[in-house]
């Protein structure tokens, strides 16, 4: 069936470096993406979105890349800070922009 | 930016009885709310979709009995989880949406919930 899923269920850097987390996805059809960041015990917090008539977009410290070719997903963090420990999720909007939300990367931050 | 609530933002209850979950939209007016499930270390589960004034849409296996869903106003919806029990132990997330299909959703910090 149709699904969001993310290639590394945990991804450990050192503060400073610059962090990729990746995401694939199998509908075709999606034309809105999203990341979302999820700190322990809290709701999930908007980072960035991408429609599907760019494959770019940058924020502060974030970029997001869209592969339409390759249906992926990815989600740079430059100079990555211990306060980025989080989980990250990547959602699509296949049915009525309603996101389905893809298994999630824990991203670890060691100092 | 847009702002959602959640209350309370943990509660413990006995089994058996029952458990009401508020969200707010906070600055703006929310045509559509998102009630989610999460599981420790799990994706979020999208439970059902509420519209204002409307009944609410129901995911495949979710009871509609068993969580009862009103969104009486563009600013407030409830999530009920009746005659609650264990395995109802979860974190519940809710999400509004202001406007249009093509609107970002902002969610809650949640709400965990358990049975005891």
């Amino acid at each position: 069936g149709e699904s969001v899923g993310l290639h590394l269920p945990t991804l450990s850097v050192q503060e400073g470096d610059n962090s990729i987390i990746n995401c694939a996805y199998s509908n075709s059809a999606s034309d809105y993406f999203i990341w979302y960041k999820q700190e322990s015990g809290k709701g999930p917090q908007f980072i960035i979105d991408i429609r599907s008539n760019m494959d770019k977009r940058q924020g502060q410290r974030v970029t997001v890349l869209l592969n339409k070719t390759v249906k992926h997903l990815s989600l740079q963090i430059a100079a990555t800070q211990p306060g980025d420990s989080a989980v990250y999720f990547c959602a699509e909007n296949p049915r009525g922009y309603i996101p389905t939300f893809g298994r999630g990367t824990s991203l670890i931050v060691h100092p | 930016g847009a702002v959602v609530s959640q209350h309370p933002s943990w509660v413990i209850c006995k089994s058996g009885t029952s458990v009401k979950i508020e969200c707010r939209s906070l600055d703006f007016q929310a045509t559509t709310m998102f009630w989610y499930r999460q599981f420790p270390k799990q994706s979020l589960m999208l439970m059902a979709t509420s519209n204002e004034g409307s009944k609410a849409t129901y995911e495949q296996g979710v009871e509609k009995d068993k969580f009862l869903i009103n969104h009486a106003s563009l600013t407030l919806s409830t999530l009920t989880v009746t005659s609650a029990h264990p395995e109802d132990s979860s974190f519940y997330i809710c999400s509004a949406r202001e406007g249009g299909v093509t609107d970002t959703q902002y969610f809650g910090p949640g709400t965990r919930l358990t049975v005891l």
